[in-house]
C-alpha cells in the first residue's frame, strides 16, 4: 500500500515560475527522499533529507521536512521545460523492512 | 561507470506463464531491491536482497520470488502470471543494506495478455 499522498496530483505552470509539491506520510521515518520519473521510465534520485533535518537544498531544489506533521515539500525554482515529469516522495522506515514506500506522485507540466 | 541495467526492456506474456526479469547493479553495490509500478501509481516494494540474502519482502503473493547471485546481480521470477501483473518492474541498487539513495534501472515493462 502507498505510504501517503502527494499534493497536488497534477500541476501545470509557466516556464520560469516556481513549483511546489507536498507529501504526507503515516509512520516514523529514518529519511525521506524525492525522485523524478520521466514518461514511465526509471526513477532518478533528487534529494534525501534525514529525520533530524528540517531543510535541504540542491541546486534549484529545496526540500523541507516537518516530522511533527509527517509532511514534506519540494520546491523547484525557476522551472524549465525539462522539469516536466512525475515527482514522487518516498520514505525509509525507522524500524522494520529496509524498503522505500512511495507516495502517489505529482505530475508536473512546465508550459514553455 | 555503468548504471543499473535491466533486461529485457519489454516483455509480453499470456496468463499462466512464467517470467524472469534480470538486474545488474552498479559496480560495488551489494543491495538490490525490486519494485512494481502499476500505471498511474507509485512503485511498490517487492523484495530487497543484500549480500545474497533476502532482507525484506513486501505484500506480494508467493508467485513472486527472487534471488541474488555471487556477483550481486539479481533475478525476479513471477509464476502463474495474472492480468494484474502487468506493470513496470524496477530494480534499484545501493551500497549497503540501509535504505539511503537508491539508484534505479530503466525498468522492464511487462504486459500480460
Amino acid at each position: 500500500s502507498q505510504q501517503g499522498e502527494e499534493d497536488p496530483q497534477a500541476l501545470s505552470i509557466q516556464e520560469g515560475e516556481n513549483a511546489t509539491m507536498n507529501c504526507s506520510y503515516k509512520t516514523s521515518i529514518n529519511n525521506l527522499q524525492w525522485y523524478r520519473q520521466n514518461s514511465g521510465r526509471g526513477l532518478v534520485h533528487l534529494i534525501l533529507i534525514r529525520s533530524n533535518e528540517r531543510e535541504k537544498h540542491s541546486g534549484r531544489l529545496r526540500v523541507t521536512l516537518d516530522t511533527s506533521k509527517k509532511s514534506s515539500s519540494l520546491l523547484i525554482t525557476a522551472s524549465r521545460a525539462a522539469d516536466t515529469a512525475s515527482y514522487f516522495c518516498a520514505t525509509a522506515p525507522l524500524l522494520g523492512n529496509e524498503k522505500l514506500t512511495f507516495g502517489t506522485g505529482t505530475r508536473l507540466t512546465i508550459i514553455p | 561507470d555503468a548504471g543499473v541495467t535491466q533486461s529485457p526492456t519489454h516483455l509480453i506474456k499470456t496468463r499462466g506463464q512464467h517470467v524472469t526479469l534480470r538486474c545488474s547493479p552498479i559496480s560495488g553495490h551489494k543491495s538490490v531491491s525490486w519494485y512494481q509500478q502499476v500505471l498511474g501509481q507509485g512503485p511498490q516494494f517487492i523484495f530487497q536482497y543484500y549480500e545474497k540474502e533476502e532482507r525484506g519482502r513486501g505484500n506480494f503473493p508467493d508467485r513472486f520470488s527472487a534471488r541474488q547471485f555471487p556477483n550481486y546481480s539479481s533475478e525476479l521470477n513471477v509464476n502463474a502470471l495474472l492480468l494484474g501483473d502487468s506493470a513496470l518492474y524496477l530494480c534499484a541498487s545501493s551500497w549497503g543494506q540501509r535504505i539511503d539513495t537508491q539508484y534505479f534501472g530503466p525498468g522492464t515493462r511487462l504486459t500480460v495478455l
